[in-house]
């Protein structure tokens, strides 16, 4: 079985540009989760989608991130404009609908000088 | 705030068994108790999850009292592979299955 899958797996900009990622979850996984991980901390999350709908992302900087699930399969986390304060690995997960087992990816390393 | 307050770390040597203890006072009826383990450069991996008494599967055994207020993670014979993060983690239907992620409890192990 084909595990979660992002890209790209590592990505350096300047402040003030803009960067996107991507995910495909497991086939069959309703829940998307993406998180944000920094240096020596837990992983944040960012936005939860169930489906194409999104269940909560009171923790997603509005101002500057945006996430998008149109076909409720693969989804893209967008980052307009960038500070120097996003530099984290952001990891997506995929669960089964109503299960607390999250398969995570291996993330992308984003550096903004 | 993390629902869950656990050691920042432990060492340990290889062979030995390697019980880390989770704090969840404030753990839901419905919550449901999830351990993972992170290695450097790569995503989470689930291990083990209970509800209550006690879960072993191939890796790990969970140990939670019936108060439910706290929970071990036991790792038997441990081997240097063994040395990373792991997180403990409580959620369920009540939060929308959200996993509120604290510091971890970085686990190293020596030769």
């Amino acid at each position: 079985e084909a595990g979660v899958a992002q890209s790209p797996r590592y990505k350096i900009i300047e402040k003030r540009q803009s960067v996107a990622f991507w995910c495909n979850p497991i086939s069959g996984h309703a829940t998307l989760y993406w998180y944000q991980q920094i240096l020596g901390q837990g992983p944040k999350l960012l936005i939860q989608f169930q489906n194409n709908g999104v269940v909560d992302d009171s923790q997603l900087p509005k101002d500057r991130f945006s996430a998008e699930r149109l076909k409720g399969v693969d989804s893209t986390l967008k980052i307009q404009p960038a500070k120097l304060e996003d530099s984290a690995v952001y990891l997506c997960a995929s669960s089964l609908f109503g299960r607390n087992e999250q398969f995570f990816g291996p993330g992308t390393r984003l550096t903004v000088l | 705030l993390a629902k869950t307050t656990q050691p920042i770390s432990m060492d340990s040597y290889e062979g030995q068994e390697v019980n880390i203890t989770c704090s969840h006072n404030n753990i839901a009826t419905n919550d449901y108790i999830t351990w993972y383990q992170q290695f450097p450069s790569q995503g989470p991996r689930f291990i083990i999850q209970g509800y209550k008494t006690k879960v072993t599967n191939e890796v790990a055994s969970l140990f939670i009292p019936a108060d439910r207020k706290s929970s071990t993670l036991s790792l038997p014979r441990v081997s240097l592979s063994d040395t990373a993060v792991y997180y403990c983690l409580v959620a369920g239907a009540d939060s929308n299955y959200q996993l509120i992620w604290g510091a971890g409890t970085k686990l190293i192990i020596k030769p």
